[in-house]
């Protein structure tokens, strides 16, 4: 079964501030490994997919890079904006559904002005 | 492009009470997919459709669960006999489908309510 844990549950910084979100993963076949973006009330904002080790995705403020057992989201100078929870979700091998994600429990940000 | 769409925002119900949601995909995309989402947790998968066929469904759908896509066009979830955990968001998502780079496009979710 594919297993996803993320870390911190919640991080605060201020504004400026530079951190890393955490992802780790197991999988049985990794189709795919990606970032999402929910704000309160709202679905998931798809952020960035991921296919291999080694590859990294940029944009604006956040950078995504994976390896073979956990994925990072750099933040870089964050802004109160980029404040939400950011969820991490894996596609493996099994089933016949190219969206069948299984998503862990997701990072709530918040940076303070 | 207007999004997904679900309708109701909100429903609350008592125990026992059957509720039906709807959604309302991205008008070009044939899949469709049903998530539910309990506080401070991530989504979780229910069903997929690919145009108006039922391709998938988790174990987590029980029998007192159905879901529809007539034509390949919205979608409905049936919930019978609702029970107290059967509260939370119920998120709807489509995508293009084509090929394996599924980006997946949420609506704004309907959240449940079962007193």
């Amino acid at each position: 079964e594919d297993q996803v844990t993320q870390s911190p549950e919640a991080l605060r910084l201020q504004e400026g501030e530079s951190s890393s979100l955490n992802c780790s993963y197991t999988v049985s076949g990794l189709r795919g490994l990606f970032w999402y973006r929910q704000d309160p009330g709202k679905g998931p904002e798809f952020l960035f997919t991921l296919y291999s080790a080694g590859e990294e995705k940029e944009k604006e403020r956040l950078k995504a890079t994976l390896t073979k057992k956990e994925s990072f989201l750099h933040i870089t100078a964050p802004k109160p904006e980029d404040s939400a929870t950011y969820l991490c979700a894996v596609l493996g091998a099994g089933g016949t559904s190219y969206g069948k994600l299984t998503f862990g429990q997701g990072t709530i940000l918040t940076v303070h002005p | 492009d207007t999004g997904v769409s679900q309708n109701p925002r909100h429903k609350i119900t008592k125990r026992g009470q059957n509720v039906t949601f709807r959604c309302d995909p991205i008008s070009e995309h044939n899949r469709l997919y049903w998530y539910r989402q309990t506080l401070g947790q991530g989504p979780e998968f229910l069903t997929y459709f690919q145009n108006e066929a039922q391709l998938e469904k988790s174990r987590l759908l029980s029998d007192r669960f159905s879901a529809e896509r007539p034509k390949g066009s919205f979608s409905t979830l049936e919930i019978q006999r609702t029970e107290q955990g059967d509260s939370a968001m119920y998120l709807c998502a489509s995508s293009p489908g084509t090929g394996g780079n599924e980006k997946l496009f949420f609506g704004s979710g309907t959240q449940l309510s079962v007193l």
